[in-house]
């Protein structure tokens, strides 16, 4: 059984596009994240939900919306893609507290030409 | 917020040669320190943590220590495999109204037969 999965897992679209990145756990956590990582490998937070309400927002532009229908989703939602949104995009999920290791999901390859 | 440098790569070594991968953080308090590690291809696994000074955490032969009076979490193993090939990233965790997981710029460490 997979424990995060993120569909799809790879996404090629065009400058000005609307598209979504789907992520669920099976885990049962409370907490889910979405991340960015860069060409350079270089990873960072952009949003965290825990029992879907958002508690941190990293500075992403507006254009990049999450939804949390459940506990055991985490969408994530960008309007109007842009070449710098070229990246993979990880979900990840955890209990709630310090010291928690987090799950990650096997990310989405996002390539906007 | 917390900040976390890690030696920056790549690294490549022989197989069976001794590993160090240097991690230091800037907190305030005490963060739960991870070592991650990304195989090609996919999302990040954790691969040991320790959660206090002076814990040591351990997994497959690597070992870290968190220690507190130099701020370091250095990651070492003293028999690397060409299986260890990977990206490692060094992490740290506060909670409070920090509540993110920070993440060094990763290793990319290449063993050869």
């Amino acid at each position: 059984d997979t424990a995060v999965s993120q569909t799809p897992k790879y996404l090629v679209t065009q400058m000005g596009n609307d598209k979504s990145i789907k992520c669920e756990q099976n885990l049962g956590h409370d907490t889910m994240y979405w991340y960015k990582q860069d060409s350079k490998k270089f990873l960072k937070i952009m949003f965290s939900y825990n029992n879907k309400e958002l508690i941190i927002n990293e500075t992403v532009p507006n254009r990049f919306s999450p939804k949390s229908p459940d506990k055991a989703h985490l969408n994530l939602h960008i309007n109007s893609l842009e070449l710098g949104d070229s990246a993979v995009y990880f979900c990840a999920s955890s209990p709630w507290g310090e010291g928690y290791e987090q799950y990650f999901g096997p990310g989405t390859r996002l390539t906007v030409t | 917020g917390n900040s976390v440098t890690q030696m920056e790569g790549p690294v490549t070594l022989s197989e069976e040669a001794f590993l160090t991968i240097n991690c230091t953080y800037t907190a305030t308090g005490y963060p739960s320190l991870f070592w991650y590690v990304q195989y090609p291809g996919e999302g990040l696994q954790l691969l040991l943590k320790a959660t206090k000074a002076d814990d040591k955490g351990s997994n497959k032969g690597f070992e870290a220590t968190y220690r507190k009076e130099t701020t370091s979490f250095h990651l070492e193993k003293g028999s690397v495999q060409v299986s260890d090939s990977a990206v490692y990233f060094c992490a740290a965790f506060s909670g409070g109204s920090n509540y993110k997981l920070t993440f060094g710029k990763g290793t990319l460490l290449t063993v050869n037969p």
